[in-house]
């Protein structure tokens, strides 16, 4: 059973491109997070999503990033016109449930984006 | 969502116990208690939750003060690849936090051979 996938593991970017990480969740998950590891910062809460739905976008910026799961295919966060402060680690997490009392989330090995 | 308060870091000779300490004066009746791991250039992995009582799996054992104002992760025999962060986190049973985990800084783990 392959775990949390993520791609690209690396990704570098100029300063105004797009940036589109992918996230493939467990098998039998239906339930995605986003997280993202400032340098020397902690982790923080970016969007929780179930298949087609955006459930809570509170750890979003307001600008520039936008997440979907679809139906088919992996989950997307996509970042527009990138800027030097989105360099940081992005990680990926998927559980079975989203109830979060018992849940586990199992994370992916993370994208890490550098905006020249 | 309740605070957790950890030390910074601690460390540890291999092949001894660990006890990392989780302070959670403010945790409520339905607050799940998880622990996580971060080993370098890795993503976060789930190590342990609890309730009430104590907990025991293959990586860890968690015990849990019997006001739940506090817990410790213990590790019984550290291994140099137990070196991580870890992060003690509340989860609230209901509301609409859904299972988002908020990590605070954690405490750096650092294991000696």
């Amino acid at each position: 059973n392959a775990g949390v996938m993520q791609n690209p593991r690396h990704l570098v970017r100029r300063r105004g491109q797009e940036a589109r990480l992918r996230c493939s969740p467990m098998k039998g998950h239906s339930h995605v997070y986003w997280y993202r590891q400032l340098p020397e910062e902690g982790l923080k809460f970016m969007v929780y999503l179930q298949k087609e739905n955006i459930i809570d976008e509170s750890g979003m910026p307001k600008e520039r990033f936008s997440a979907e799961f679809p139906k088919e295919g992996p989950s997307i966060l996509r970042i527009q016109q990138v800027v030097r402060g989105d360099s940081a680690a992005y990680f990926c997490a998927s559980s079975p449930t989203g109830t979060g009392r018992t849940d586990t989330q199992y994370f992916g090995p993370g994208t890490r984006l550098t905006v020249l | 969502d309740a605070k957790t308060t950890q030390p910074n870091s601690m460390e540890s000779n291999e092949e001894e116990p660990v006890h990392l300490p989780c302070n959670h004066s403010t945790i409520s009746g339905t607050d799940y208690i998880h622990w996580y791991r971060q080993l370098p250039s890795q993503g976060p992995e789930y190590v342990i939750h609890g309730l009430t009582s104590n907990v025991n799996n293959r990586m860890a054992s968690l015990a849990i003060a019997e006001d739940r104002k506090s817990s410790t992760l213990i590790l019984h025999r550290a291994t140099l690849r137990d070196a991580a962060v870890y992060y003690c986190i509340l989860l609230n049973a209901g509301g609409t936090s859904y299972g988002k985990l908020t990590f605070g800084q954690g405490t750096i783990l650092t294991v000696h051979p």
